[in-house]
This record gives C-alpha cells, sequence and structure tokens, in this order.
C-alpha cells in the first residue's frame, strides 16, 4: 500500500520555540493531507485539512496562526506549532489521500510525539 | 452532524478469546465505514472497510458488518492473538474524505 512518512517521530523543543513537523506522501501525490491531535487514552481530532497551492481549513477551535500549515507541493505538507507551550504537547498524526477525488482511501503517518518542556 | 460512538473502556481478554467491539453511527445517507488499528507509538494503520449496507469487511481475522438498519459496524475477532493488543478506531467518511473518529477502544491480549 502507499506509505506516508511523518518526520520527526518524536521531539522535544523549549517553550517558545517553534517546531516544524512534515508528512510527506512517498509512493503518491496528495492534493489533500490531514492533520490530527491526538491526546492520551482520547480519539483523534481533526485540526485542519491541507490543500496542495492554497490555504488550509482549519477546524472550529483550532488557532491557525499557532499551528501554520503549508502545503507547498503534492508530496509534502508541513505543520509548525508556534510559540510552542506545554498545553501543545501531544501526538500529532498526519494523513494522506490518494488522488481520484471523493471517496479515496487515507493513509496515515506514524505520529510525531511533541513534548515542549 | 456525523458521529462515531464505541463502547467505554478498555478491552482485556485471554489469548484465544472472542472479540468483539462495538460501534454504531448518525450519518445522513449510507457513508463509507472503517475499523483503524493503532499499534503502540505508531500511526493508524487501515484494518478493514464497508462501502455500502450489508458490506463484510475482513482482515487478519478480523470481520465487520455493515449494519444500515442499526447504523452499526462491530469489530469481531473469533480468536485473539497477543499481537493484537492495540487500540481500535471505529470511523466514518465524510464529504471531501473528512473522517469522523470513534473514542478507540484499548485492546490487551493477556497470554
Amino acid at each position: 500500500g502507499a506509505v506516508v512518512s511523518q518526520h520527526p517521530s518524536r521531539v522535544i523543543c523549549k517553550s517558545g520555540t517553534s517546531v516544524k513537523i512534515e508528512c510527506r506522501s512517498l509512493d503518491f501525490q496528495a492534493t489533500t493531507m490531514f492533520w490530527y491531535r491526538q491526546f492520551p487514552k482520547k480519539s483523534l481530532m481533526l485540526m485542519a485539512t491541507s490543500n496542495e497551492g492554497s490555504k488550509a481549513t482549519y477546524e472550529q477551535g483550532v488557532e491557525k496562526d499557532k499551528f501554520l500549515i503549508n502545503h507547498a507541493s503534492l508530496t509534502l505538507s508541513t505543520l509548525t506549532v508556534t510559540s510552542a507551550h506545554p498545553e501543545d504537547s501531544s501526538f500529532y498524526i498526519c494523513s494522506a489521500n490518494t488522488l481520484g477525488g471523493l471517496n479515496t482511501e487515507a493513509f496515515f503517518g506514524q505520529g510525531t510525539r511533541l513534548t515542549v518542556v | 452532524g456525523n458521529s462515531v460512538t464505541q463502547m467505554e473502556g478498555p478491552v482485556t481478554l485471554s489469548e484465544e478469546a472472542f472479540l468483539t467491539i462495538n460501534c454504531t453511527y448518525t450519518a445522513t445517507g449510507y457513508p463509507s465505514l472503517f475499523w483503524y488499528v493503532q499499534y503502540p507509538g505508531e500511526g493508524l494503520q487501515l484494518l478493514l472497510k464497508a462501502t455500502k449496507a450489508d458490506d463484510k469487511g475482513s482482515n487478519k481475522g478480523f470481520e465487520a458488518t455493515y449494519r444500515k438498519e442499526t447504523t452499526s459496524f462491530h469489530l469481531e475477532k473469533g480468536s485473539v492473538q497477543v499481537s493484537d493488543s492495540a487500540v481500535y478506531f471505529c470511523a466514518l467518511r465524510e464529504g471531501n474524505n473528512r473522517l469522523a473518529f470513534g473514542k478507540g477502544n484499548q485492546v490487551v491480549v493477556i497470554p
């Protein structure tokens, strides 16, 4: 199946710094990628939809100036957590859909564990 | 809006026991339904799916049937192994390829 690679898998940063997480579709192109946040023992919360060549669509309650999303190519989307705080510590997961319009399969990255100290 | 509900709490069972995880959904129309599995420290992997009523998805001994009349998609496996220990998420696909997830169930299989 298709592969989505997320990098880094773990990152520890200091409060106030910014962290960039990359999501790459390795063997397919994806016009749409999704970013999720997962709290301990809870489900995945959709943060935003990343659209290649246009602005991301953020879910209600997600600060777009804090979680910057860039989807510069058909194989790469990045999530930057700006001015990180300890409450931003979480597991972030991306997914990418294969091309073909609606109802295409989603493939998930392995996730990034962010710890802000 | 669309939503997915999974049974509360973790599931602990012995090896070779029968596993059932309940999943019900609320949606307009007939969305595609999925089960994803997440192993510790990893992202999600698609386990199985069903795209229309009465479809049965199956993979690795797991099965789930799309029941329109009960709006359910319960996951079952006849004989679990220790390697099946993971978190299982039920999900439905909304428009524009968005996925709505249930809360997930931690499954622990004891040797």
